[in-house]
């Protein structure tokens, strides 16, 4: 079945590291995006591509870095110099005038020890 | 800019109807989503509005005007279950339906 893998579910980072998060899509969807969920909150843009070799920041951008070599990958890297990265990550894709909007990953919720 | 207002939080009770409303400002709108989202898990589709009126699918309806910028999500026959959050998404056509999110409202319902 097609979906979005993300993984690891539950992540722990020590200050100053950096991590990266896996996402990986079999939709054939062309665009994918990255979300930071807060605790009782919505959902923040960090990164967004929507075409392989290009991505265009978002909202809240500082801290993070991505890459898109494959269509069907879109990894993001929670640097050393975001300061709060304590929250759930959330990965989605979809095809421009897809009527159900986008198809999430599971999230990961990474917290920092 | 994109801004998207809902209330943080509604209680109800089983069996009663609650309705949450969201107000948007947006350049470049293609439509409304509503998600729901159960604490630590990914949103669920529910509904989509690009055209003015309602939309109904069982239990849940949702209705958008879009000279008001003005939608709302109406919940009936409220069960135990439906305790969760619901987030409301403009997307934007210009940048391939990318959605800008509410800070989503948080449903309460009581026995």
């Amino acid at each position: 079945d097609g979906g979005i893998t993300q993984s690891p579910k539950y992540l722990f980072r020590k200050e100053g590291q950096n991590v990266t998060l896996s996402c990986e899509q079999n939709l054939n969807h062309d665009a994918m995006y990255w979300y930071r969920q807060d605790p009782g909150q919505g959902l923040r843009l960090i990164y967004y591509s929507q075409i392989v070799n290009d991505f265009q920041k978002g909202d809240i951008a500082e801290g993070y870095s991505v890459s898109r070599e494959k269509k069907e990958s879109f990894p993001l890297t929670v640097t050393s110099a975001q300061k709060n990265p304590t929250a759930f990550y959330l990965c989605a894709s979809n095809r421009p005038g897809d009527f159900y909007g986008y198809t999430f990953g599971s999230g990961t919720r990474l917290t920092v020890v | 800019g994109q801004n998207i207002d809902q209330p943080t939080e509604m209680t109800a009770t089983e069996g009663a109807i609650v309705q949450i409303n969201c107000t948007y400002q947006t350049s470049g709108f293609n439509g409304l989503f509503w998600y729901q989202q159960h604490a630590g898990e990914a949103p669920t589709f529910l509904s989509y509005n690009v055209l003015d009126g309602l939309e109904e699918k069982g239990r849940f309806s949702s209705f958008l005007s879009r000279s008001k910028g003005y939608s709302y999500l109406l919940l009936k026959e409220l069960q135990m279950k439906d305790s969760a959050s619901y987030l409301c998404a403009a997307a934007i056509k210009a940048a391939g339906n990318k959605l800008t999110f509410g800070g989503g409202t948080r449903v309460l319902v009581k026995p």
